[in-house]
């Protein structure tokens, strides 16, 4: 049973200051990951891929892979109250031809306070 | 370049009753998922299709159904309703082939089974 694990929260931060968000996966083979914003209401809209270990920015935002330690974490800095929402993490799952799969997380809801 | 669309925005039905929803894609995508979202089980992968092919199938009954045009666009059917299949169902399309093999996703499609 594949499954992505979020850390639940809900988060809450102060306007400018630095939100950490973590997603633990289980399925060693996994290869792309996602992170995703949802406001209330909304559908998720794409904020991060990662798919090599390490660290991706990308203007605010700073996705990091471990594949060793089967984490990834999203960093979002001077964070700002439109930043509030809820955070999903995705994994893609499958080869090839069978690509196609998001397993979600449950999501993390954050919250930034002026 | 527009976005996926998704029709109706929402959707009032009663239980036994069956439903047809409908997605476009992003001009140049050819993968279209289903997902359902609800409060209690989070996002849920439904089916995916490709060159008008089902490649993927998540955990439904039967009762879920869908199905690719050879524009790329998409429709998905609930026969006979129940309440449980209330939800927010979500369509995303990707561009086929390479990394990293992102998905978009279009404003949904609101159902609620009285």
């Amino acid at each position: 049973q594949k499954e992505v694990e979020q850390n639940s929260g809900p988060l809450s931060v102060p306007e400018g200051a630095i939100a950490s968000l973590n997603c633990t996966y289980s399925d060693r083979g996994s290869q792309s990951f996602f992170w995703y914003r949802q406001y209330s209401g909304k559908s998720p809209e794409l904020i991060m891929s990662i798919y090599s270990n390490g660290d991706k920015e990308d203007g605010r935002f700073t996705a990091q892979l471990n594949k060793a330690s089967q984490y990834v974490s999203l960093l979002i800095r001077d964070s700002q109250p439109s930043d509030s929402a809820t955070y999903l993490c995705a994994e893609l799952v499958g080869r090839g031809s069978t690509l196609g799969r998001l397993y979600f997380g449950r999501g993390t809801q954050l919250t930034v306070w002026p | 370049k527009a976005g996926v669309t998704q029709t109706p925005r929402y959707l009032i039905k009663t239980r036994g009753q069956q439903v047809t929803l409908s997605c476009s894609p992003i001009s140049g995508h050819r993968s279209v998922s289903w997902y359902q979202q609800t409060p209690g089980q989070g996002l849920q992968f439904l089916f995916e299709y490709f060159s008008e092919t089902q490649r993927n199938k998540g955990n439904f009954p039967g009762r879920f159904s869908g199905r690719q045009f050879s524009n790329s666009r998409s429709e998905m059917n609930v026969s006979t309703l129940e309440l449980g299949d209330s939800a927010l169902y979500l369509c995303a399309s990707s561009l086929e082939g390479g990394a990293p093999y992102e998905q978009y996703f279009g404003p949904g499609t609101r159902l609620t089974v009285t």
